[in-house]
């Protein structure tokens, strides 16, 4: 149990175009689901935590406008990259926490993003 | 602000070596501790969660432990095998951060040779 997946692997995209990302957990409800961003050597830093029905809540020097953060349901999640550019290449990674279990986080599989 | 440290950043074993990494971190209000495999260009898989009232956690020949008041854990993988090569994670998670904010270190990649 406790599943996340994430879709699509891997995207190329044109600087200016946005792209967007889903996260969803397969076999249990989310109430929270968070999003991390990893640059090459390093390590995950998380962009925002985001709780099914709410605004998600940013943590500094992330772009709230530039980075769409939306969790309609309690098993999906969606992170919109808009107007993206060559320095947002990176590795997305969401997690999700159970109900019952909150500060256990389980992960996906992560998000190749690379814009040209 | 919490850091949390990997030592060493890269680590290198021939086959059926027992291992040791280790993990330090700078503000001792955790909640719990992870430690996660990470394949190249693949998400994290979670191996051993500690809570903070715990010393240990053991999973196969993996073993954790956690001295909180000193901010350190170790990882110990006994008899490495090839399979093992990957780079590990350690991550925190504090009491009043943001909603579970797990803070991670940077990772040790280690290479298991056959």
């Amino acid at each position: 149990g406790a599943v996340v997946s994430q879709h699509p692997s891997r995207v190329i995209c044109k600087s200016g175009t946005s792209v967007k990302i889903e996260c969803r957990s397969l076999d249990f409800q989310a109430t929270t689901m968070f999003w991390y961003r990893q640059f090459p050597k390093q390590s995950l830093m998380l962009m925002a935590t985001s709780n099914e029905g709410s605004k998600a809540t940013y943590e500094q020097g992330v772009e709230k406008d530039k980075f769409l953060i939306n969790h309609a349901s309690l098993t999906l999640s969606t992170l919109t990259v808009t107007s993206a550019h060559p320095e947002d290449s990176s590795f997305y990674i969401c997690s999700a926490s159970r109900v019952r279990s909150f500060y256990e986080q389980f992960f996906g599989p992560g998000t190749r993003l690379t814009v040209l | 602000k919490q850091e949390v440290t990997q030592i060493p950043a890269a680590l290198s074993v021939p086959e059926g070596e027992n291992l040791v990494l280790n993990c330090s971190f700078t503000d001792s209000a955790i909640y719990n501790l992870q430690w996660f495999r990470q394949d190249p260009g693949k998400g994290l898989t979670s191996l051993l969660l500690i809570q903070s009232s715990q010393r240990e956690q053991t999973s196969g020949r993996l073993n954790a432990s956690l001295d909180k008041s000193s901010g350190r854990s170790t990882l110990y993988i006994a008899a490495s095998q090839p399979g093992d090569s990957a780079t590990y994670l350690c991550a925190v998670s504090n009491y009043g951060g943001s909603q579970g904010n797990l803070i991670f270190g940077k990772g040790t990649k280690l290479s298991v040779k056959p």
